[in-house]
């Protein structure tokens, strides 16, 4: 079975110009989360999506944004990119929306790179 | 906001000697849960705690979640060189407007020398 995919891979952008990543969760799962990841660190929540609307926002300015479509895949958007959202972007995806009892499978993770 | 605080930050050890991570939240969870992230990839699930005073168990990994809902542990037992990676807790709210949110700790790079 596949796992979750993230495309691209790589990337890199200049201050200022806008990115969309992209997320394909696992068959069945309906729900994606996007989180961000710097060198070091652990992985800082962005959003998280179920059957396409927004369940959850972490505290990322409005130049986050996101979208999750008909077949549960996702678009994290970042406008306006400033030299401190170079990150290891990942996008996880879980089975279940209600309580609590999600485990995350996380994807590879898109790195971006903003000079 | 919701914090969750892990140490010890790095861990050097022998292969063999054993190995325990600790995680503390600054608020009560419902549920916790553990990844582990190998240099180059990303987090992999390993387990998640929901009741006050679970200990799970998987092979030489023991998982312990508190009385309290508010803190956690991992312990390694004779530790191999395939434990190497970073481990991190990852927090869940009980309640209140965090629906969705998982919060992590900053993880404990393992580093096991052979």
């Amino acid at each position: 079975d596949a796992g979750v995919t993230q495309s691209p891979t790589h990337l890199i952008k200049t201050r200022g110009q806008h990115v969309t990543l992209r997320c394909s969760p696992i068959s069945g799962h309906k729900s994606v989360s996007w989180y961000q990841q710097v060198l070091g660190q652990g992985p800082q929540f962005i959003f998280q999506y179920y059957e396409k609307e927004e369940r959850g926002r972490g505290n990322f300015p409005d130049r986050f944004s996101a979208r999750q479509f008909p077949n549960y895949s996702s678009e994290l958007n970042v406008n306006a990119l400033l030299l401190g959202d170079s990150a290891l972007y990942l996008c996880a995806s879980s089975l279940a929306n209600t309580g609590f009892l999600w485990e995350q499978y996380f994807g590879p993770g898109t790195r971006l790179t903003v000079t | 906001g919701q914090q969750v605080m892990q140490i010890p930050q790095y861990q050097h050890v022998q292969e063999g000697e054993d190995f325990t991570t600790y995680c503390n939240s600054s608020t009560t969870l419902s549920n916790i849960q553990w990844y582990k992230q190998r240099p180059g990839g990303h987090p992999v699930f390993l387990i998640q705690l929901v009741k006050s005073g679970e200990v799970k168990k998987q092979k030489r990994l023991t998982f312990q979640f508190g009385e309290a809902k508010k803190n956690s542990s991992l312990h390694i037992t004779a530790t191999q060189t395939t434990d190497v990676g970073t481990y991190f807790c990852a927090g869940a709210n009980a309640g209140g407007t965090s629906y969705g949110k998982l919060t992590f700790g900053q993880g404990t790079i393992l580093t096991v020398h052979p």
